[in-house]
Protein backbone atom coordinates (compact mmCIF):
# COMPACT_ATOMS: atom_id res chain seq x y z
CA UNK A 1 0.00 0.00 0.00
CA UNK A 2 0.63 3.43 -0.30
CA UNK A 3 1.52 4.09 3.95
CA UNK A 4 1.85 2.28 6.92
CA UNK A 5 -1.50 0.60 8.13
CA UNK A 6 -2.51 -0.16 11.33
CA UNK A 7 -5.28 -2.08 12.70
CA UNK A 8 -7.70 -1.91 14.69
CA UNK A 9 -7.20 2.06 14.75
CA UNK A 10 -9.20 1.80 18.23
CA UNK A 11 -9.35 -1.24 20.68
CA UNK A 12 -10.55 -1.11 24.33
CA UNK A 13 -9.85 -4.01 26.08
CA UNK A 14 -10.77 -5.37 29.64
CA UNK A 15 -7.89 -5.71 32.16
CA UNK A 16 -6.67 -9.13 31.87
CA UNK A 17 -7.26 -9.73 28.34
CA UNK A 18 -5.32 -9.98 25.84
CA UNK A 19 -4.84 -7.81 22.67
CA UNK A 20 -3.02 -7.99 19.01
CA UNK A 21 -2.57 -5.38 17.49
CA UNK A 22 -1.45 -5.18 13.13
CA UNK A 23 1.06 -3.24 11.01
CA UNK A 24 1.34 -3.48 7.25
CA UNK A 25 4.68 -1.54 6.55
CA UNK A 26 5.43 -0.13 3.16
CA UNK A 27 6.14 -2.65 0.18
CA UNK A 28 9.68 -3.04 0.59
CA UNK A 29 10.50 -1.81 3.90
CA UNK A 30 12.74 -4.06 5.32
CA UNK A 31 13.01 -1.98 9.08
CA UNK A 32 9.87 -2.60 11.15
CA UNK A 33 9.59 -0.39 14.20
CA UNK A 34 6.91 -0.47 17.31
CA UNK A 35 6.63 2.81 19.57
CA UNK A 36 4.05 3.67 21.82
CA UNK A 37 3.16 7.23 23.47
CA UNK A 38 0.97 7.45 26.62
CA UNK A 39 -1.04 9.88 27.67
CA UNK A 40 1.35 13.42 27.61
CA UNK A 41 4.47 11.84 27.35
CA UNK A 42 6.76 11.21 23.97
CA UNK A 43 7.30 8.24 21.66
CA UNK A 44 8.48 4.84 23.75
CA UNK A 45 10.76 2.80 21.56
CA UNK A 46 9.18 -1.00 22.13
CA UNK A 47 10.89 -3.13 19.20
CA UNK A 48 12.70 -2.87 16.05
CA UNK A 49 12.98 -5.68 13.06
CA UNK A 50 16.17 -5.06 10.61
CA UNK A 51 15.64 -7.76 7.57
CA UNK A 52 16.35 -11.48 9.16
CA UNK A 53 18.46 -10.12 12.21
CA UNK A 54 17.54 -10.96 15.23
CA UNK A 55 15.32 -8.12 16.39
CA UNK A 56 15.71 -5.45 18.67
CA UNK A 57 13.47 -6.25 22.08
CA UNK A 58 15.12 -4.01 24.38
CA UNK A 59 12.17 -1.28 24.92
CA UNK A 60 9.52 -3.94 25.60
CA UNK A 61 8.47 -3.23 29.39
CA UNK A 62 7.56 -6.73 30.15
CA UNK A 63 7.48 -10.26 29.04
CA UNK A 64 3.37 -9.75 28.78
CA UNK A 65 4.62 -7.66 25.30
CA UNK A 66 5.69 -9.19 22.28
CA UNK A 67 6.43 -8.93 18.88
CA UNK A 68 6.74 -11.22 15.14
CA UNK A 69 7.12 -10.28 12.22
CA UNK A 70 6.53 -12.67 9.37
CA UNK A 71 9.57 -11.78 6.53
CA UNK A 72 9.68 -8.32 5.55
CA UNK A 73 5.87 -7.84 5.59
CA UNK A 74 3.33 -7.75 8.31
CA UNK A 75 4.02 -7.64 12.31
CA UNK A 76 1.81 -8.23 15.23
CA UNK A 77 1.88 -6.59 18.73
CA UNK A 78 0.82 -9.05 21.08
CA UNK A 79 0.09 -7.63 25.03
CA UNK A 80 -0.94 -10.27 27.33
CA UNK A 81 -2.80 -9.65 30.41
CA UNK A 82 -3.74 -6.09 30.19
CA UNK A 83 -3.07 -3.70 32.54
CA UNK A 84 -4.53 -0.10 32.53
CA UNK A 85 -1.04 1.70 32.40
CA UNK A 86 -1.05 0.07 29.14
CA UNK A 87 -3.40 2.14 27.46
CA UNK A 88 -1.60 4.27 24.81
CA UNK A 89 -1.55 4.55 21.40
CA UNK A 90 0.62 2.40 19.32
CA UNK A 91 2.91 3.86 16.60
CA UNK A 92 3.99 1.41 13.93
CA UNK A 93 7.08 2.74 11.30
CA UNK A 94 8.62 1.56 8.52
CA UNK A 95 11.86 2.86 6.94
CA UNK A 96 14.02 1.04 3.95
CA UNK A 97 16.73 3.72 4.11
CA UNK A 98 19.24 5.27 6.81
CA UNK A 99 17.62 6.17 9.73
CA UNK A 100 18.77 10.04 8.37
CA UNK A 101 15.70 10.09 5.99
CA UNK A 102 13.57 8.88 8.80
CA UNK A 103 10.72 6.46 9.14
CA UNK A 104 6.91 6.27 7.67
CA UNK A 105 4.56 6.47 10.76
CA UNK A 106 1.17 4.51 10.69
CA UNK A 107 -1.91 6.05 12.54
CA UNK A 108 -1.12 4.30 15.26
CA UNK A 109 -3.51 1.90 17.48
CA UNK A 110 -5.05 4.04 20.44
CA UNK A 111 -5.30 0.87 23.46
CA UNK A 112 -7.66 1.96 26.36
CA UNK A 113 -7.27 -0.76 28.86
CA UNK A 114 -10.65 -0.77 31.05
CA UNK B 1 15.97 8.40 32.04
CA UNK B 2 15.23 10.93 29.46
CA UNK B 3 18.21 11.11 27.15
CA UNK B 4 16.01 13.59 24.48
CA UNK B 5 14.35 16.57 25.93
CA UNK B 6 12.34 19.16 24.82
CA UNK B 7 11.44 21.27 28.15
CA UNK B 8 9.14 23.45 26.89
CA UNK B 9 5.35 21.71 26.26
CA UNK B 10 3.93 24.46 24.62
CA UNK B 11 4.94 27.54 22.40
CA UNK B 12 2.34 29.97 20.73
CA UNK B 13 3.64 32.19 17.89
CA UNK B 14 2.10 34.58 15.98
CA UNK B 15 1.70 34.00 12.00
CA UNK B 16 4.44 35.04 10.30
CA UNK B 17 6.70 35.22 13.12
CA UNK B 18 9.41 32.58 13.71
CA UNK B 19 8.77 29.54 15.79
CA UNK B 20 12.06 28.18 17.54
CA UNK B 21 11.90 25.20 19.51
CA UNK B 22 14.38 23.42 21.53
CA UNK B 23 15.50 20.15 22.31
CA UNK B 24 18.52 18.81 24.32
CA UNK B 25 20.27 16.02 24.94
CA UNK B 26 22.23 13.69 27.11
CA UNK B 27 23.87 11.14 24.81
CA UNK B 28 27.29 11.90 23.17
CA UNK B 29 26.87 8.69 21.17
CA UNK B 30 23.59 10.49 19.40
CA UNK B 31 24.46 11.15 15.73
CA UNK B 32 21.71 11.71 14.03
CA UNK B 33 18.94 14.31 14.95
CA UNK B 34 15.49 14.37 13.56
CA UNK B 35 12.50 16.39 13.70
CA UNK B 36 8.84 15.11 13.52
CA UNK B 37 5.85 16.77 13.56
CA UNK B 38 2.55 15.23 14.24
CA UNK B 39 -1.43 16.21 14.09
CA UNK B 40 -4.32 14.75 16.10
CA UNK B 41 -5.56 11.47 15.61
CA UNK B 42 -2.07 10.63 12.89
CA UNK B 43 0.93 9.25 12.85
CA UNK B 44 4.28 11.78 13.25
CA UNK B 45 5.76 12.62 9.69
CA UNK B 46 9.27 13.45 9.18
CA UNK B 47 10.28 17.07 8.54
CA UNK B 48 14.31 17.31 8.51
CA UNK B 49 17.41 15.96 10.25
CA UNK B 50 20.78 16.80 10.56
CA UNK B 51 24.26 14.69 10.78
CA UNK B 52 25.99 15.63 13.68
CA UNK B 53 28.98 16.64 10.78
CA UNK B 54 26.80 19.58 10.28
CA UNK B 55 25.87 22.37 12.47
CA UNK B 56 22.81 23.17 10.20
CA UNK B 57 20.27 21.90 7.78
CA UNK B 58 17.91 24.08 5.55
CA UNK B 59 15.09 23.14 4.12
CA UNK B 60 12.20 25.31 3.25
CA UNK B 61 10.98 27.25 5.63
CA UNK B 62 12.61 24.80 8.09
CA UNK B 63 16.12 24.87 9.63
CA UNK B 64 17.75 22.59 12.10
CA UNK B 65 20.28 23.71 13.81
CA UNK B 66 23.27 21.64 15.80
CA UNK B 67 25.31 22.64 18.91
CA UNK B 68 27.50 19.47 19.35
CA UNK B 69 28.96 21.19 22.63
CA UNK B 70 26.08 22.35 24.06
CA UNK B 71 24.22 18.70 23.06
CA UNK B 72 20.92 21.27 21.92
CA UNK B 73 19.36 21.63 18.54
CA UNK B 74 16.46 23.92 17.45
CA UNK B 75 14.19 23.95 14.51
CA UNK B 76 13.29 27.24 13.43
CA UNK B 77 10.05 27.76 10.94
CA UNK B 78 10.02 31.34 9.21
CA UNK B 79 7.46 32.35 8.44
CA UNK B 80 5.48 30.16 10.71
CA UNK B 81 1.83 29.75 9.51
CA UNK B 82 -1.50 28.49 11.04
CA UNK B 83 -1.10 25.14 9.50
CA UNK B 84 2.21 24.66 10.96
CA UNK B 85 0.20 24.02 14.15
CA UNK B 86 1.02 20.82 15.57
CA UNK B 87 3.20 18.61 17.99
CA UNK B 88 6.92 18.55 17.11
CA UNK B 89 9.11 16.03 18.28
CA UNK B 90 12.88 15.54 18.39
CA UNK B 91 14.38 12.28 17.48
CA UNK B 92 18.05 11.24 18.03
CA UNK B 93 20.01 7.96 16.95
CA UNK B 94 23.65 6.42 17.38
CA UNK B 95 23.48 5.31 13.58
CA UNK B 96 26.34 1.95 13.38
CA UNK B 97 24.96 1.02 17.32
CA UNK B 98 23.73 -2.41 18.07
CA UNK B 99 20.04 -1.02 17.28
CA UNK B 100 21.08 1.16 14.07
CA UNK B 101 17.81 3.14 12.97
CA UNK B 102 16.20 3.01 16.57
CA UNK B 103 15.13 6.61 17.76
CA UNK B 104 15.15 8.25 21.16
CA UNK B 105 12.16 10.48 21.04
CA UNK B 106 11.94 13.44 22.95
CA UNK B 107 8.21 14.08 24.88
CA UNK B 108 7.24 16.88 22.27
CA UNK B 109 6.47 20.63 21.99
CA UNK B 110 2.80 21.67 21.21
CA UNK B 111 2.74 24.93 18.57
CA UNK B 112 -0.07 26.85 18.34
CA UNK B 113 0.61 29.29 15.54
CA UNK B 114 -2.09 32.19 15.45
CA UNK B 115 -3.56 34.02 12.25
Amino acid sequence: GAGVSQSPSNKVTEKGKDVELRCDPISGHTALYWYRQRLGQGLEFLIYFQGNSAPDKSGLPSDRFSAERTGESVSTLTIQRTQQEDSAVYLCASSQRSVLYGYTFGSGTRLTVV
Amino acid sequence: DQQVKQNSPSLSVQEGRISILNCDYTNSMFDYFLWYKKYPAEGPTFLISISSIKDKNEDGRFTVFLNKSAKHLSLHIVPSQPGDSAVYFCAASAEGGTSYGKLTFGQGTILTVHP
